[in-house]
């Protein structure tokens, strides 16, 4: 049974600092996508990450993919406020299986 | 961009009835799905389909079914709605292989 990991599941931190989100899981998948979701509205696509070692970025936010591994990391570089909302991986074996999810406060 | 609506924002129900909830995407896409969203649970998986009449079960099936007559509409199905149901449903819709688009969820409460 696939199961997707993410840690830490709540993240407070100041602005201006750097961090990251893990995501681990426990297929072979080489499909991850990273969503975020606002309070009260629905997930809103982020990344596709499709191979080994792809990386992707916007603005603040860089997503990778270490298939090997099973590990996808979502790291937020100099945190805004406007970053604050909950993330989730999500991973595609026979089936989209997300995580619990990380709830991301950034402190003006 | 690809447009899934989902038939009810806002839903009440009473335990034992039977429950419908729609979902329709606009863009052709084959797969659809339906999820359930928890506090502290993350989203997990009731049904999918990759087709026309397909369905396959999730990781959380037991209580509900689902229809897929037509491409386009995917339906989930609360055959007697139970208080554990109340929650947050997510349906979507996917490209084969590519992150799937969600429609802005029905919250579903059961007295």
């Amino acid at each position: 049974e696939l199961k997707v990991e993410q840690n830490p599941l709540f993240l407070s931190m100041q602005e201006g600092k750097n961090y990251t989100i893990y995501c681990n899981y426990s297929t072979t998948s080489d499909r991850l996508y990273w969503y975020r979701q606002d309070p009260g509205k629905s997930l809103e696509s982020l990344f596709v990450l499709l191979s080994n070692g792809a990386v992707k970025q916007e603005g603040r936010l860089m997503a990778s993919l270490d298939t090997k591994a099973r590990l996808s990391t979502l790291h937020i570089t100099a945190a805004v406020h406007d970053l604050s909302a909950t993330y989730f991986c999500a991973v595609l074996d026979d089936k989209i299986i997300f995580g619990k999810g990380t709830r991301l406060h950034i402190l003006p | 961009d690809v447009k899934v609506t989902q038939s009810s924002r806002y839903l009440v129900k009473r335990t034992g009835e039977k429950v419908f909830l729609e979902c329709v995407q606009d863009m052709d896409h084959e797969n659809m799905f339906w999820y359930r969203q928890d506090p502290g649970l993350g989203l997990r998986l009731i049904y999918f389909s990759y087709d026309v009449k397909m369905k396959e079960k999730g990781d959380i099936p037991e209580g509900y079914s689902v229809s897929r007559e037509k491409k386009e509409r995917f339906s989930l199905i609360l055959e007697s709605a139970s208080t554990n149901q109340t929650s947050m449903y997510l349906c979507a819709s996917s490209i084969i292989g590519l992150a799937p688009d969600f429609g802005p969820g029905t919250r579903l409460t059961v007295t």
